[in-house]
C-alpha cells in the first residue's frame, strides 16, 4: 500500500472548518483513500473514503486532487468533540492481501473554544 | 448498525495468567481483525480471519492465540504475556475487504 504524509498536529477554532491535508504521491490507480479518527483511548472511527471523486457524508467531505496525489478531509463546523488523531490511509479494495489497514502517525487535531 | 463490542474493557493480568479477550459483531461481516496499539503509536495489525479461517498472522508471538468460533465472535487467548505486551487491543470487522469498523478496545496491563 502507498505511504501517506500528514502534518503531526493542527489547531482549529470551534465552529470553523477544519481542513486536514494528506499527501499520497505514490498512490496506485486501484487504491482508495480512507480517513479514520481516534479520540483518546477509544477505537478508531471510520469517517469517509473515496477513489477519484469528491465524497461527502454526514461527518465530513473528502476532496481528492485530480492527479490523486493528495487529498483533504474537511470537517465543516468543528466542535470540541472533533479533537482526535486523524489517520489518512490508502488501500486497494480487492485482493487477498488488502485486508490490511496500515496506519501512519496521523494528525492530532485540537479544536479550541 | 456498525457496532463491534469488546469485553472486558480493562484487564490486568500477571505474567503466569491465562486470559481471553472477546469481540462480537452482528453486522454479518465475514472478516474480523485483531490490532494492537501501544501508547502514542498507531494501531498495528496482528491477525485477520476471513470466513472463520485465519488469513493473516503478522508474525505475532505464540503467547497470543486467536480463535474464531463462529462468524460473529472473535477471541484472543493470552498466556505467559510480558509487561511489554501491555497495550490497547482493538477488534475490527468488515464485509470482506471493505471498510473496517472498530470496537472500543480492551486496555490490557501485564504486571
Amino acid at each position: 500500500d502507498a505511504k501517506t504524509t500528514q502534518p503531526p498536529s493542527m489547531d482549529c477554532a470551534e465552529g470553523r472548518a477544519a481542513n486536514l491535508p494528506c499527501n499520497h504521491s505514490t498512490i496506485s490507480g486501484n487504491e482508495y483513500v480512507y480517513w479514520y479518527r481516534q479520540i483518546h483511548s477509544q477505537g478508531p472511527q471510520y469517517i469517509i473514503h473515496g477513489l477519484k471523486n469528491n465524497e461527502t457524508n454526514e461527518m465530513a467531505s473528502l476532496i481528492i486532487t485530480e492527479d490523486r496525489k493528495s487529498s483533504t478531509l474537511i470537517l465543516p463546523h468543528a466542535t470540541l468533540r472533533d479533537t482526535a488523531v486523524y489517520y489518512c490511509i490508502v488501500r486497494a479494495d480487492s485482493g487477498g492481501s488488502n485486508y490490511k489497514l496500515t496506519f501512519g502517525k496521523g494528525t492530532l487535531l485540537t479544536v479550541n473554544p | 448498525d456498525t457496532e463491534v463490542t469488546q469485553t472486558p474493557k480493562h484487564l490486568v493480568m500477571g505474567m503466569t495468567n491465562k486470559k481471553s479477550l472477546k469481540c462480537e459483531q452482528h453486522m454479518g461481516h465475514r472478516a474480523m481483525y485483531w490490532y494492537k496499539q501501544k501508547a502514542k503509536k498507531p494501531p498495528e495489525l496482528m491477525f485477520v480471519y476471513s470466513y472463520e479461517k485465519l488469513s493473516i498472522n503478522e508474525s505475532v508471538p505464540s503467547r497470543f492465540s486467536p480463535e474464531c468460533p463462529n462468524s460473529s465472535l472473535l477471541n484472543l487467548h493470552l498466556h505467559a504475556l510480558q509487561p511489554e505486551d501491555s497495550a490497547l487491543y482493538l477488534c475490527a470487522s468488515s464485509h470482506q475487504t471493505d471498510t473496517q469498523y472498530f470496537g472500543p478496545g480492551t486496555r490490557l496491563t501485564v504486571l
